[in-house]
């Protein structure tokens, strides 16, 4: 069965320090794609990016930086030197390669990041 | 120009009434979802349409119907409102058999539905 796990509730950090928020999946499927998408406060759910199972490489987009590792089944992500308009709920979900049209995205319980001044 | 686009934003109604939610997008995508967002902020897939065919149907009551009259718009419709449907609802919309693009998802701005 398809499961992810974000074990991180809530996070609290200062602004310019780093987090990773934590995310591991399960899944049966040697083929499947894993997402980030952030939540701000105005509520709309914006994609960050999708990772395919069959490319391990690590990815970095100015401040967010994405590590894969299907060792350890995990999917974290790294928010350098933070800052205030970081602060959101961050949703890392799960896909399998069932079919082109259609799949469910299945989500994490989602970490609250709060970044204060 | 918004991509996925929901109305109303905010829908509040009382037990019992019937009440419908819109989704529009103007991607191109020939998929289209609707997703259930609890109290608790748990995301979870309730309908897939693909090319005005349903895909998934989770274990969603018979209140609630999909309707796609075309591959650009999926509708919500929800008869006999009860306290629980409070919730927040998200459409999505992909394209489909292009690959890995194909899972990803690209959604509304959500409605909120308030029953009292």
């Amino acid at each position: 069965a398809q499961k992810v796990t974000q074990a991180q509730t809530e996070i609290s950090v200062v602004e310019k320090e780093d987090v990773t928020l934590d995310c591991v999946y399960e899944t049966r499927d040697t083929t499947y794609y894993l997402f980030w998408y952030k939540q701000p406060p105005s509520g709309e759910l914006v994609f960050l990016i999708r990772r395919n199972s069959f490319d391990e490489q690590n990815e970095i987009s100015g401040r967010y930086s994405w590590n894969f590792q299907k060792s350890t089944s995990s999917f974290n992500f790294t928010i350098t030197a933070s800052q205030v308009v970081d602060s959101a709920v961050y949703f890392c979900a799960l896909s399998e390669a069932q079919n082109q049209a259609g799949t469910a995205l299945i989500f994490g319980k989602g970490t609250t990041l709060s970044v204060s001044s | 120009d918004t991509a996925v686009s929901q109305t109303p934003k905010y829908l509040v109604t009382q037990m019992g009434n019937d009440k419908s939610i819109k989704c529009e997008q103007n991607l191109g995508h020939d998929t289209m979802y609707w997703y259930k967002q609890d109290s608790k902020k748990f995301l979870k897939i309730m309908f897939s349409y693909n090319n005005k065919e349903l895909i998934i149907n989770e274990t969603v009551p018979n209140r609630f119907s999909p309707k796609s009259p075309d591959k650009a718009h999926l509708n919500l419709h929800i008869n006999s409102l009860e306290l629980g449907d409070s919730a927040v609802y998200f459409c999505a919309s992909s394209h489909a058999n292009r690959g890995p693009s194909s899972y990803e998802q690209y959604f509304g701005p959500g409605t909120r539905l308030t029953v009292t």
